[in-house]
């Protein structure tokens, strides 16, 4: 089956720092991925959606400056999150769809804490 | 925008019980999925349906797409410890965007 591969699975860092989490398909071309945000036992909260070669499309309330996304190649995308805070940790999930229409696979999930 | 509606957000069942978790959108679909999250885990792809009416089985899961392809349910029958985790439903109007549901945290005692 479809198998998207995130990294790091968690990061402990200072407040300040800037965070770079991977998200890739590894044994599919991805041509949209998309990035969320849980809260603890709460839904998944989109955050933005990537297409490979553009630029990544914001939620509503999601700062693109703060939440930098690249998406350079059918299997890459990053999330970068700028000069973190206490109130940026959670835990971020990617997923990847190959085409429209088709079902998300889901990477592990990336639990960030901001000290 | 599009809604997607996710009732119960939880419940609480005996093993052996049945349990059903329903979702309605405010729009007509073009597909709906649903996924399950185990605790502590990711999302784990489990159906799409895209037909009006149309009804899947996954052994002791009945998938259902109501007729106007606007609503959806996920009926479990006979719960299994295995079974805990949270079930989302996903809708699709077209487009990129997929929306989901709040969730159903399924809870079995045994």
């Amino acid at each position: 089956g479809a198998v998207v591969s995130q990294h790091p699975s968690w990061v402990i860092c200072k407040s300040g720092t800037s965070v770079k989490i991977e998200c890739r398909s590894l044994d599919f071309q991805a041509t949209t991925m998309f990035w969320y945000r849980q809260f603890p036992k709460q839904s998944l909260m989109l955050m933005a959606t990537s297409n490979e070669g553009s630029k990544a499309t914001y939620e509503q309330g999601v700062e693109k400056d703060k939440f930098l996304i690249n998406h350079a190649s059918l299997t890459l995308s990053t999330l970068t999150v700028t000069s973190a805070h206490p109130e940026d940790s959670s835990f971020y999930i990617c997923s990847a769809r190959e085409e429209q229409g088709q079902p998300q696979h889901f990477g592990d999930g990336t639990r960030l804490s901001i000290l | 925008g599009q809604q997607v509606m996710q009732i119960p957000q939880y419940q609480h069942v005996q093993e052996g019980e049945d349990f059903t978790t329903y979702c309605n959108s405010s729009t007509t679909l073009s597909n709906i999925q649903w996924y399950k999250q185990r605790p502590g885990g990711h999302p784990v792809f489990l159906i799409q349906l895209v037909k009006s009416g149309e009804v899947k089985k996954q052994k002791r899961l009945t998938f259902q797409f109501g007729e106007a392809k606007k609503n959806s349910s996920l009926h479990i029958t006979a719960t299994q410890t295995t079974d805990v985790g949270t079930y989302f439903c996903a809708g699709s109007a077209g487009g990129f965007k997929t929306i989901f549901g709040a969730g159903t945290r399924l809870f079995v005692k045994a």
